[in-house]
């Protein structure tokens, strides 16, 4: 079975950049894709964007030119970068995978990042 | 963008109910529709996909239907682990979208 699991800061200062890391165990990454997901306290779930095995990427439009998501499938893993970090960025990040027909089949268990000073 | 609306927004029901949450899209999705549930400070579990394709081991209570912009989820007959908040996704268009949320309460 699929396991994926976040690592990265849990506290980021506002401007900064955030980096985080989904580390993919139990299967193989190919022929599924890759996504970041994440939550505000209390609030729904957006999705962030994904990356196929084959390096193609698809972003929201609303946060694009913030993100960038890159995967190593040498080390069966793949990473976010979300840049000029505000308060509104505050929220649980999920890394997802899925089918190439676009369900999440598999969840990580998501990881808190606060932006504050 | 292709938005995604879920109502009601929030639902109180009893053990053994029938219930049924809608997400309508603002324009076709061709079946391209996932739904979701989540419980507090869990990851989403994955119930359904295609609209109305049951994921391995969900159990049959939960089912799927709709087409075009208009979806359903209905849970035949609810019991207390199902009280948790559902969500709809669309993955027809390149940029992924969920619906809003629909909270399941106990009444």
């Amino acid at each position: 079975q699929v396991q994926l699991q976040e690592s990265g800061p849990g506290l980021v200062k506002p401007s900064e950049t955030l980096s985080l890391t989904c580390s993919v165990s139990g299967g193989s990454m190919s022929s599924y894709f890759w996504s970041w997901i994440r939550q505000p306290p209390g609030k729904g779930l957006e999705w962030i964007g994904l990356i196929y095995d084959s390096g193609s990427t698809n972003y929201n439009p609303s946060l694009k030119s913030r993100v960038t998501i890159s995967v190593d499938t040498s080390k069966n893993q793949f990473s976010l970068k979300l840049t000029s970090l505000t308060a509104a960025d505050t929220a649980v990040y999920y890394c997802a995978g899925g089918s190439v027909a676009g369900e999440f089949d598999y969840w990580g268990q998501g990881t808190l990042v606060t932006v504050s000073s | 963008d292709i938005q995604m609306t879920q109502s009601p927004s929030s639902l109180s029901a009893s053990v053994g109910d029938r219930v049924t949450i809608t997400c309508r899209a603002s324009q076709d999705t061709s079946n391209s529709l996932a739904w979701y549930q989540q419980k507090p400070g869990k990851a989403p579990k994955l119930l359904l996909y295609a609209a109305s394709r049951l994921e391995s081991g969900v159990p049959s209570r939960f089912s799927g239907s709709g087409s075009g912009t208009d979806y359903t989820l209905t849970i035949s007959s609810l019991q207390p682990e199902d009280f948790a908040t559902y969500y709809c996704q669309q993955y027809y268009s390149r940029a992924y979208t969920f619906g809003q949320g629909t909270k399941l309460e106990i009444k």
